[in-house]
């Protein structure tokens, strides 16, 4: 059974620093997907990653995998407040989710 | 393009009543899901059709919940009779047959029961 942690899962950041967030997860798979939540509202898509040593990036936002460690990072660069939400990696083709990590950006 | 659409967003019941919502997934797109996510947790997969017919129910607790999808486009999950563990959001997804099968999100109808 595919199981998938995140870590931390609450992460208090300030303003203009630069942290991660990490997904492992436990078999092998061909995919991974980073997801946004707000509160209140649905999941957002994020990225998509389909290969080892992957790595895509949306503004302050950069995603990588490495499928032969089992785990991806989400790197955040100079955080800004608009990032404060709750960030779900999923892996596989049926998409497990993992528990989130809720990020919050303080000034 | 339009998104997924759900119905209702919000409900409240009483525990051993029925509850349905539905759910129109992004036009064209084949696969469509039902995830429950509890509050503070990740979606869980509950079941998943490719067009009309079921592809994965196996985490859709089939004494009491049950969903279709008639015409292959709109569906419908249903809960009867509902649990008070039953209280998170129900989130509908749809997809194409595409390379890598990313998923469009609904905006979730949240389940209170009382």
């Amino acid at each position: 059974e595919l199981k998938v942690e995140q870590n931390p899962l609450f992460l208090s950041m300030q303003e203009e620093k630069n942290y991660t967030i990490y997904c492992n997860y436990s078999t092998t798979s061909d995919r991974l997907y980073w997801y946004r939540q707000d509160p209140g509202k649905s999941l957002e898509s994020l990225f998509v990653l389909l290969s080892n040593g992957a790595v895509k990036q949306e503004g302050r936002l950069m995603a990588s995998l490495d499928t032969k460690a089992r785990l991806s990072t989400l790197h955040i660069t100079a955080a800004v407040h608009d990032l404060s939400a709750t960030y779900f990696c999923a892996v596989g083709q049926k998409l497990v989710f993992g528990k989130g990590t809720k990020l919050t950006v303080n000034p | 393009e339009a998104g997924v659409a759900q119905s209702p967003r919000y409900k409240i019941i009483e525990k051993r009543q029925s509850v349905a919502f539905w759910c129109n997934p992004i036009s064209g797109h084949a696969t469509l899901y039902w995830y429950q996510q509890i509050l503070g947790q990740g979606p869980k997969l509950l079941i998943q059709f490719q067009n009309n017919g079921v592809v994965d129910d196996s985490q859709l607790p089939k004494d009491r919940f049950s969903a279709e999808r008639l015409k292959g486009v709109d569906s419908t999950l249903k809960i009867q009779p509902a649990k008070l563990e039953d209280s998170a959001v129900y989130l509908c997804a749809s997809a194409t047959r595409g390379s890598y099968n990313e998923q469009f999100f609904g905006p979730g109808t949240r389940l209170t029961v009382l």
